[in-house]
């Protein structure tokens, strides 16, 4: 079956920092690809996405390339602030019946002033 | 605007006491889905509904039911809440089933087992 692996964290940066979560998946087919950002308190808000091998998403300064070649889809972004606190959660759907989402466990990131 | 709304935020219920937690949509999509959430873990999903077609997880325990009256309204059902049933329920909705569906979730129900 599909599945997602996230590290763990939990990932503490201080501001202004580089930010990779690495996320690797095991599908079939070519599955459609998402990250997910969980505020405190609050439910699941979409990040980006992408459909297809070398796509790129990218939102409010993030990013992440479907790279089928590796089965992964890292998250990045440049310059992380406080407000950029959070879990990011990664996540697959497709190429079984329906939408399903499959998730990853979710990584905490604390961005410190 | 709020497209996904869940109420109460907050539920308290007693231990083996009935409880329903509500869903609604503004977005007029035709699937709507129920997650159970605990401790900043994966969100799993126990069911969801294609229209007015019921679709339950496997491992969905019995305790839990679901009732679709119209494409705007959804209702998580816990009949016997026991205290490993306390967590945050999220409900999301997609308009199809395609793969590349957005799913949208709403703010969540914290549900308490005392």
């Amino acid at each position: 079956g599909n599945s997602v692996t996230q590290m763990e964290g939990p990932v503490t940066l201080s501001e202004e920092a580089f930010l990779t979560i690495n996320c690797t998946y095991t599908a079939t087919g070519y599955p459609s690809l998402f990250w997910y950002v969980q505020y405190p308190g609050e439910g699941l808000q979409l990040l980006l996405k992408a459909t297809k091998a070398d796509d790129k998403g990218s939102n409010k300064g993030f990013e992440a390339t479907y790279r089928k070649e590796t089965t992964s889809f890292h998250l990045e972004k440049g310059s992380v602030q406080v407000s950029d606190s959070a879990v990011y959660f990664c996540a697959l759907s497709g190429t079984n019946a329906g939408n399903m989402l499959t998730f990853g466990g979710g990584t905490r990131l604390m961005v410190k002033p | 605007d709020a497209m996904v709304i869940q109420n109460p935020r907050y539920q308290v219920t007693q231990f083996g006491k009935p409880v329903t937690l509500s869903c609604s949509q503004t977005l007029n999509h035709n699937v709507m889905y129920w997650y159970q959430q605990k401790s900043s873990q994966a969100p799993k999903l126990l069911f969801h509904y294609y229209d007015k077609d019921f679709n339950n997880e496997a491992d969905t325990p019995d305790n839990f039911q679901s009732r679709r009256p119209n494409t705007s309204f959804c209702f998580l059902d816990i009949r016997s809440p026991g205290l490993g049933d306390a967590a945050m329920y999220l409900c999301a909705t997609s308009r199809d089933k395609g793969m590349n569906t957005e799913a949208f979730f709403g703010q969540g129900t914290r549900l308490t087992v005392v």
